[in-house]
């Protein structure tokens, strides 16, 4: 069974609004990263946050960690319409492979 | 420039055929993947190199295999196409395993 979950599975939203997405996963992790996959595209990577740490920041990306409730979010501020993406959030589960998410449809409309 | 190319981009072929795809990485790394994605956009790893060396292994039919002649290559050869193999197939490489991915632009494969 896939080790995350992402919610909302889709968002739409105004340009300069935030974009908040949440990632759930099952097992104990070593790090967690979020990427990004432009339609047609393959995937970018975009943060890696590290079984030890809390948050991360990044240009106008913060993921936080949490990982005695084992959920994570990505939180994109004052977004564009090219953060128009689908973002996927992924997890080791202390193996030597990612395990993706199911993706969150982020749609910004201008 | 490219970090990860992969070739072909597209792939139109009949049931039944054997196909390969090709993957190169110019980033030094030393792990490379083989990912299938499906039309709802699920991820699913196939398989995993480290210095040429298999080490991940899903459980992937065996008219799929992969080969990797060099730590800069990783090829993936499927025999005996069929319908449900039409899917994206992504190309990834990593410095070392657990580290950040970078992936492929990815070969879009229609099995007819």
């Amino acid at each position: 069974s896939q080790q995350g979950e992402e919610d909302p599975q889709a968002l739409s939203i105004q340009e300069g609004e935030n974009a908040t997405m949440n990632c759930s996963y099952k097992t104990s992790i070593n790090n967690l990263q979020w990427y990004r996959q432009n339609s047609g595209r393959g995937l970018v990577h975009l943060i890696l946050i590290r079984s030890n740490e809390r948050e991360k920041h990044s240009g106008r990306l913060r993921v936080t960690l949490d990982t005695s409730k084992k959920s994570s979010s990505l939180l994109i501020t004052a977004s564009r319409a090219a953060d128009t993406a689908s973002y996927f959030c992924a997890t080791d589960a202390r193996t030597d492979k990612l395990i993706f998410g199911t993706g969150t449809r982020l749609q910004v409309f201008p | 420039d490219t970090a990860v190319s992969q070739t072909p981009k597209y792939l139109v072929t009949q049931m039944g055929n054997d196909k390969s795809i090709k993957c190169e990485q110019n980033l030094g790394h030393d792990t490379m993947y083989w990912y299938k994605q499906d039309s709802k956009k699920f991820l699913k790893i196939m398989f995993s190199y480290n210095n040429k060396e298999l080490i991940i292994n899903e459980t992937v039919p065996n008219r799929f295999s992969p080969k990797s002649p060099d730590k800069a290559h990783l090829n993936l050869h499927i025999n005996s196409l069929e319908l449900g193999d039409s899917a994206v197939y992504f190309c990834a490489s990593s410095l070392r395993v657990q580290e950040t991915q970078y992936f492929g632009p990815g070969t879009r494969l229609l099995v007819l």
